[in-house]
């Protein structure tokens, strides 16, 4: 089977940094993926990683450490539009996501 | 607009009524997702097909539950007796490799 850990909750600073762990326990890994959804919507893609290190993509950056079975999501130059609930995957015929990080951006 | 569309957007039904929901994948996809997901909850996966083939379905997907993906197309998935705990948002994803796209989502509520 699969799980993942992330946190329930962040709140960080318009135009700070932030960053949401996730660490996952799998039989057979296939890659982390990233995920946004605000209130209401649909999840988003965000990025993937299949090899260990740092992935960027505009303001933000995903990392993954296989050893580890570790990874996080880097969020820069926080936006008010940023807060959302986050989620972290793995899997391949049967993708499974952790619980979500909810994030909140303050002024 | 060559997203994943899923039809309807929102459902209500009566409790003990079929209902059936269509996902239309984005057409180079070969790996097609349902997910299930109610609120402050991550998407709980139900069901995956590649191309038409059903290679995984959840231990947890009651027999009431049904999905197809004929020709390897579009997908439907099918509750048969609908009960109040069946409310949630219905989720299909297509991907070309292990993440994926999501579509609009269902908006089921059974009253």
């Amino acid at each position: 089977g699969q799980s993942l850990e992330q946190p329930s909750e962040v709140t960080a600073v318009e135009g700070a940094i932030v960053q949401i762990n996730c660490t996952y326990q799998t039989s057979g890994f296939y890659g982390l993926s990233w995920y946004q959804q605000h209130d209401g919507g649909a999840p988003t893609f965000l990025s993937y990683n299949a090899l260990d290190g740092l992935e960027e993509t505009g303001r933000f950056s995903s990392f993954l450490s296989r050893s580890d079975s570790y990874g996080y999501l880097l969020l820069q130059e926080l936006q008010m539009k940023d807060s959302a609930s986050y989620f972290c995957a793995v899997g391949s015929y049967q993708l499974t996501f952790g619980k979500g990080t909810k994030l909140s951006v303050i002024p | 607009d060559t997203g994943v569309s899923q039809d309807p957007r929102h459902k209500i039904t009566k409790r003990g009524q079929n209902v059936t929901f269509r996902c239309d994948p984005i057409s180079e996809h070969n790996r097609l997702y349902w997910y299930r997901q109610t609120l402050g909850q991550g998407p709980e996966f139900l069901t995956y097909f590649q191309n038409e083939a059903q290679l995984e379905k959840s231990r947890l997907l009651s027999d009431r539950f049904s999905a197809e993906r004929p020709k390897g197309s579009f997908s439907t998935l099918e509750i048969q007796r609908t009960e109040q705990g069946d409310s949630a948002m219905y989720l299909c994803a297509s991907s070309p490799r292990d993440f994926a796209f999501f579509g609009q989502g269902t908006r089921l509520t059974v009253v």
